[in-house]
């Protein structure tokens, strides 16, 4: 069964504006982490945010956990039309880094 | 300047085949990976490698065999293939098994007819 999960299948926003990515999980984890996958690469990480922690902030992203609703969230302000690409939710599920559970994705369109 | 090359990009192969997808990390990393990833589904762990010996295999199949000849290398065997198998596989590094972020390669997509 799936550990995680984005809530939308797809988005697109025009640039400029904030979009919001949101995430739920299954079982207890050491961290939360948020990828990034641009059409014909790999995932790449964006922010991993601890079991211990409620919001974290990279650059544009800002990521908000909150463990007792088992969700997270991923917002992007000023979107960029190189922010379009799938985003990825990942938990550890309390294995301590050991695996890695990705949900489906979010694929975002920002429309210049 | 990728540091984790697979090869080749993309694979056609035919049912019933044996494929070998390569995979090389030039990060210096101590763990490696195999992940899947299908239209519509999860990015799915398959395998996980920490200094040349198997950590963590959760590939139902023995078809699927990793195979690591050097540090910096594990190749993923497939036999016997499906139409099922067609999928995109990526491997990954992290510096130790158990290191809080992963790195990706770019993926061999296979497709199986």
């Amino acid at each position: 069964s799936q550990l995680a999960e984005e809530n939308s299948w797809a988005l697109s926003v025009h640039e400029g504006e904030s979009v919001t990515v949101n995430c739920s999980y299954k079982t207890s984890i050491t961290a939360l982490q948020w990828y990034r996958q641009k059409s014909g690469k790999g995932p790449a990480q964006l922010i991993l945010i601890r079991s211990n922690e409620r919001e974290k902030r990279n650059g544009r992203l800002r990521a908000t956990l909150d463990t007792s609703s088992q969700s997270s969230s991923l917002s992007i302000t000023a979107t960029r039309c190189e922010d379009t690409a799938v985003y990825f939710c990942a938990t550890d599920a309390d294995t301590g880094y050991q695996n890695f559970y990705f949900g489906k994705g979010t694929s975002l369109t920002v429309i210049p | 300047d990728p540091k984790i090359i697979q090869k080749p990009k993309y694979l056609v192969a035919v049912t019933g085949s044996e494929k070998i997808l390569i995979c090389e990390q030039y990060l210096g990393h101590n763990a490696m990976y195999w992940y899947r990833q299908s239209a519509k589904k999860p990015l799915e762990f398959m395998f996980s490698y920490s200094y040349q010996k198997l950590m963590d295999n959760q590939t139902a199949s023995s078809r699927f065999q990793p195979q690591s000849s050097k540090k910096n290398h594990l190749d993923l065997q497939i036999t016997a293939l499906k139409p099922d198998d067609s999928a995109t596989y990526f491997c990954a590094s992290s510096q130790d098994r158990g290191a809080e972020r992963l790195f990706f390669g770019h993926g061999t997509k296979l497709s199986v007819l």
